[in-house]
């Protein structure tokens, strides 16, 4: 149980154009979900948490014009990365909290985004 | 700010030997230890947890405690395989308030067959 999938697993993209990532709990509700970043060999840094009918609430240094997070229900959450450059490639993860859960969060697969 | 020290940054050890990692966290108000293991490529996967009322909680080789009065948690792994090997990430955060994770800069472990 607590499965969370993404998609795509890879992305790659000319620079200036746009990329959604999705990401599902496949078998569970989650009302909040969060987006990670991570560059090679280097811990997660949490770019914002999203609440499922609400609008994201993004960190402290992340663009929340360029990172557009839509919750738009109870198992999906989107990234979509606006006007991608060569700096925004890295590795794109989200988590879930499930519906009612306290604590764990459960993580999904990642999104590599590779852009030219 | 909030800040999750981890230690150390690799490990190596040979297979069948016990591997430690340690955290340190600066909220005292932080209740819950989540332990991940990150494989290349991969997202990370939830090894082990811990919350403060507990000092310690074990699953097969796997352990975790915890000193609240100093402010640190460990992970001991014991008959370490090669699958053992990848990234581990520590993590703190406070039930009930954002939800939001503290991460550890994480421990890159190798175990040598």
């Amino acid at each position: 149980g607590a499965v969370v999938s993404q998609h795509p697993s890879w992305v790659i993209c000319k620079s200036g154009t746009s990329v959604k990532i999705e990401c599902r709990s496949l078998d569970f509700q989650a009302t909040t979900m969060f987006w990670y970043r991570q560059f090679p060999k280097q811990s997660l840094m949490l770019m914002a948490t999203s609440n499922e009918g609400s609008k994201a609430t993004y960190e402290q240094g992340v663009e929340k014009d360029k990172f557009l997070i839509n919750h738009a229900s109870l198992t999906l959450s989107t990234l979509t990365v606006t006007s991608a450059h060569p700096e925004d490639s890295s590795f794109y993860i989200c988590s879930a909290l499930p519906l009612g859960g306290i604590d764990t969060q459960y993580f999904g697969p990642g999104t590599r985004l590779t852009v030219l | 700010g909030e800040n999750v020290e981890q230690h150390p940054s690799t490990l190596s050890v040979q297979e069948g030997d016990s591997a430690v990692i340690k955290c340190t966290y600066s909220d005292s108000a932080s209740n819950y230890f989540p332990w991940y293991k990150q494989e290349l490529g991969k997202g990370p996967q939830l090894i082990i947890d811990i919350r403060s009322n507990v000092g310690e909680k074990k699953d097969q080789r796997i352990a975790v405690t915890l000193n609240k009065t100093a402010k640190h948690f460990s992970l001991h792994i014991t008959e370490t395989q090669p699958e053992d090997s990848a990234v581990y990430f520590c993590a703190a955060s406070k039930e009930g308030g954002t939800y939001k994770y503290i991460f550890g800069t994480g421990t890159r472990l190798k175990v040598l067959a």
